[in-house]
């Protein structure tokens, strides 16, 4: 299945925070989706061979990373007190949202 | 950007009791999907309608796919506590390049 880490996160305005995903074995795509309390998660952007492959209204300091061995990197720079969410990936085949895998997610607070 | 939108937000009912959410947009999708998450963890897909006017049928639960693709439905037929959880309507955008979820509709089922 798809994992996270860390599962949950304390972090302060202003600080960098990296979040990690492994997605299922053999899936080469993984999107990454911020959930805020009490709303549907909003996409952020997908990775498909480590390309960016789609991006929601997210600005320049949410960035990612995906590597050849199944993992990815979702790093957000200069962190806002907004910014405190369920952050989860999801991983599929060949760069679709179709039959996409959902990780458990990283609560992040940002105090 | 295409918008998802789901009524009712919340819908309380007791165990045996049939229910209907929707999902409703002004946007046409090219598909749309059903997922279902609980607490602590990320969405599970629960169901992908691709053809105008489709109905698709999973036990005990019932989804269809408006004529014109805008709009979704979501019938569960005598509910069950273990069917308490958010439920989330999303689909792609016409350029294939964004993943919108709806708000999601939060049901309790009480025994």
């Amino acid at each position: 299945g798809v994992t996270q880490s860390p599962t949950h996160l304390i972090k302060t305005r202003g600080q960098q925070v990296t979040l990690r995903c492994s997605s299922q074995s053999g899936h080469n795509t993984v999107s990454w989706y911020q959930q805020a309390l009490g709303q549907g998660p909003q996409f952020i952007f997908q990775y498909y061979r480590e390309e960016e492959n789609g991006r929601g209204n997210f600005p320049p300091r949410f960035s990612g990373l995906q590597f050849p061995n199944d993992s990815s990197e979702l790093n957000v720079n200069a962190l806002e007190l907004d910014d405190s969410a369920l952050y989860l990936c999801a991983s599929s085949l060949s760069a679709t949202y179709n039959e996409q895998f959902f990780g458990p997610g990283t609560r992040l607070t940002v105090l | 950007t295409q918008l998802l939108e789901q009524s009712p937000q919340f819908l309380s009912i007791q165990e045996g009791e049939n229910l209907t959410v929707y999902c409703n947009s002004s946007s046409v999708f090219s598909s749309l999907q059903w997922y279902r998450q609980e607490p602590g963890e990320g969405p599970v897909l629960l169901v992908t309608v691709v053809t105008g006017g489709e109905v698709k049928k999973l036990k005990r639960l019932t989804f269809q796919f408006g004529d014109a693709r805008k709009d979704s439905s979501l019938h569960i037929t005598a509910a069950q506590p273990g069917d308490t959880g958010l439920y989330l309507c999303a689909g792609e955008d016409n350029y294939g390049q964004n993943f919108v979820f709806g708000p999601g509709t939060r049901l309790s089922v009480l025994p």
